[in-house]
């Protein structure tokens, strides 16, 4: 079965700051979707990406798909407090309907 | 305008009880889902149902058994609860059953099992 790696399990950084989160999984990836979590919440949709080098961008929030290195990384641009949250990537390696989740990333940001 | 809700989202109930936890969905798809996150955090789909069809139905003890009176409404029905049982129980939605659809998130409930 597919399994999904997210790094770093963990995240603090100052407001203002750029971060990136990683993804990678054991499996072909044939698409690949990020999630918002915050507590209390249910899991907010960010984007999907399911072409090679695909990258797509929602406000200041871009996310790429390599392919080939079977990952995915977002990155946050100028991070502002209203990100904070736990960032969750499921991926799907074909078939129907399932989606594979990682453990996500918990990120904090400090103003 | 909630496009994916779940009742109650919170339940506090003791070891060997039955309950149930009730998803509905405004948003006319054609696939609901139950997801179950545990205390590590990470999020595992139970079941899914397609047009009230039983589609998925992941390694979950029978004491676990979903059930769709239409496919605007997917519940799910625990019973003699264990504490491992206790963890977060998602529904999520999408238009139809392919992994490609976007899924959409109830806000969960959060099952303690004493």
């Amino acid at each position: 079965s597919q399994e999904l790696e997210q790094s770093p399990q963990s995240l603090i950084v100052q407001e203002g700051k750029n971060l990136t989160i990683n993804c990678t999984s054991s499996k072909t990836l044939y698409g690949l979707y990020w999630y918002k979590q915050k507590y209390g919440e249910g899991l907010i949709f960010l984007m999907m990406l399911q072409k090679g080098g695909e990258e797509k961008s929602h406000e200041k929030i871009t996310a790429k798909l390599d392919e080939k290195k079977q990952q995915s990384s977002l990155h946050i641009t100028a991070s502002q407090p209203s990100h904070a949250g736990i960032y969750l990537c499921g991926a799907f390696s074909g078939g129907y309907q399932k989606v594979t989740f990682g453990i996500g990333t918990k990120l904090q940001v400090i103003p | 305008d909630t496009a994916v809700s779940q009742t109650p989202k919170y339940l506090v109930t003791q070891m060997g009880n039955d309950k149930s936890i009730k998803c509905e969905q405004n948003l006319g798809h054609d696939t609901m889902y139950w997801y179950k996150q545990d205390s590590k955090k990470f999020l595992k789909i139970m079941f899914s149902y397609n047009n009230k069809e039983l589609i998925i139905n992941e390694t979950v003890p029978n004491r676990f058994s979903p059930k769709s009176p239409d496919k605007a409404h997917l519940n799910l029905h625990i019973n003699s609860l264990e504490l491992g049982d206790s963890a977060v129980y998602f529904c999520a939605s999408s238009q139809v059953g392919r992994a490609q659809e976007t899924q959409y998130f109830g806000p969960g409930t959060r099952l303690l099992v004493l």
